[in-house]
């Protein structure tokens, strides 16, 4: 499957913990976005990549996070000192284009649970 | 700015019956618009965009959507209900504008389907 993948799926951590999660594109995809969505609403973007640069971050992202894509393909994003409303389903999609207005294939996400 | 609303949160449909979930849009440049749906424990599926070419659009698995710039709406149609389709459905705004580009999920509505 050439989809796009996340790692891991599932994450359960204690407050004030670090946690990294991993989103693999598809492989010729030039944009990389990141998305958080809570339970009974609609994703929220965080941020996103044009290949290795990060162009835009939303104001959601605090500077306790942290995304990068070093060479343009596999990106991670950290939350250090994790609070409990951290708790989501962290998304992951990649297109392939110049902007926004392309398609975007969405990984199967990683839930977050900050006990 | 631009903005996206979906206005029902919940729409329950008996087998056989047509769909209808409904999406309003603002907008200040041409925004590409989208229909995904979210199977529970699945990730995000495209279902359709419009992108300023025919304003009916059709999607997989019988779905439409038809844009009215006029009354700034992108609701999404289906003739025949399907137990299937039972899912989350989230409208979708994006906008390439003068320095970046923007995204925008609605906050979904739940399509329950009645035997």
């Amino acid at each position: 499957d050439t989809g796009v993948s996340q790692n891991p799926r599932h994450k359960i951590t204690k407050r004030g913990q670090n946690v990294t999660f991993r989103c693999d594109p598809i492989s010729e995809h030039n944009r990389l976005y990141w998305y958080r969505q809570t339970l009974g609403q609609g994703p929220e973007f965080l941020t996103y990549f044009q290949n290795e640069a990060q162009l835009e971050k939303s104001r959601l992202l605090s500077d306790r996070f942290s995304a990068e894509r070093p060479k343009g393909s596999f990106s991670t994003l950290e939350i250090q000192r994790t609070e409990q409303g951290d708790s989501a389903m962290y998304l992951c999609a990649s297109s392939f284009g110049s902007h926004t207005g392309e398609t975007q294939y969405f990984g199967p996400g990683t839930r977050l649970l900050v006990l | 700015a631009q903005s996206v609303t979906q206005l029902d949160s919940h729409v329950s449909v008996s087998e056989g019956t047509p769909v209808l979930l409904r999406c309003n849009y603002s907008s200040s440049y041409s925004p590409s618009l989208f229909w995904y749906v979210q199977h529970p424990n699945k990730g995000l599926q495209l279902l359709l965009k419009y992108t300023s070419a025919a304003t009916l659009v059709k999607g997989i698995n019988g779905f439409e959507a038809e844009f009215k710039k006029s009354e700034t709406s992108f609701h999404l149609t289906k003739p025949s209900a399907h137990m299937s389709d039972a899912a989350e459905y989230f409208c979708v705004v994006s906008e390439r504008g003068n320095r970046d580009d923007k995204i925008i999920f609605g906050k979904g509505t739940r399509l329950h389907i009645l035997p």
